[in-house]
């Protein structure tokens, strides 16, 4: 069956180190795959997007990997600080070409001062 | 620039009652989704709007839901009669073109509690 995994253990890191977090999937072919934000209360706010022909992305100090043999993204968090602190959810089109992103149930991110 | 807004952004009914929930997209955004994240669970997609048209309804769970979207701006989904399943924070997203980028603008959602 298909599955986006995502570890459902909060990550938690001191202030200053980079925060690494993984999305796994299984049986899916995706075109690109998504990471968002999302604070309590709030809806997920769009991060980055990386194609299956890209290898590597960045967005200030974010940086996000995509390996469609390993069938995982992870996403970087370079100098963390308190305010990252939210849960991160890996979304990906699940059927190559889709504009509707297939959600993984995210994975809570603690950054401690 | 506004954002995406939702109204209400709490509900609490009572089972075989009916909800109806808006979404006012971003001005100009012809694509409207609907989206529902039931406890424990993740984010799942219901339905798609090409301004006023339905452009996938994949994930409607049942005919209990109903979308629309007249005139291609706001939308609302009613639910009717709503059973304790529906519990759950119904997210509304726009987004401008779903080539490219597609990246979508979510609002804060509406918690919806079936009692």
């Amino acid at each position: 069956s298909q599955k986006i995994e995502q570890n459902s253990e909060a990550l938690n890191i001191q202030e200053g180190k980079t925060a690494t977090l993984t999305c796994n999937y299984t049986n899916y072919s995706p075109a690109y795959l998504q990471w968002y934000r999302q604070d309590p209360g709030r809806g997920p706010v769009f991060l980055l997007l990386i194609r299956e022909n890209e290898k590597e992305k960045r967005k200030e100090r974010l940086k996000v990997t995509f390996d469609t043999t390993l069938k995982q993204s992870l996403f970087h968090i370079t100098a963390s600080q308190p305010a990252d602190s939210a849960t991160y959810l890996c979304a990906l089109d699940p059927s190559g070409g889709s504009y509707i992103p297939t959600f993984g149930r995210g994975t809570s991110l603690i950054v401690h001062p | 620039e506004a954002g995406v807004t939702q109204f209400p952004s709490h509900s609490v009914i009572e089972k075989g009652q009916t909800v109806t929930l808006r979404c006012d997209p971003i001005s100009g955004h012809d694509n409207l989704y609907w989206y529902r994240r039931v406890m424990g669970k993740e984010i799942k997609f219901l339905l798609h709007f090409v301004k006023e048209s339905k452009q996938d309804e994949s994930g409607m769970p049942n005919n209990r839901f109903l979308a629309e979207r007249t005139g291609g701006t706001y939308s609302t989904l009613k639910v009717q009669p709503a059973e304790l399943e529906d519990s759950g924070v119904y997210f509304c997203a726009s987004s401008q073109d779903r080539r490219g980028n597609n990246e979508q603008f979510f609002g804060p959602g509406t918690r919806l509690t079936v009692l």
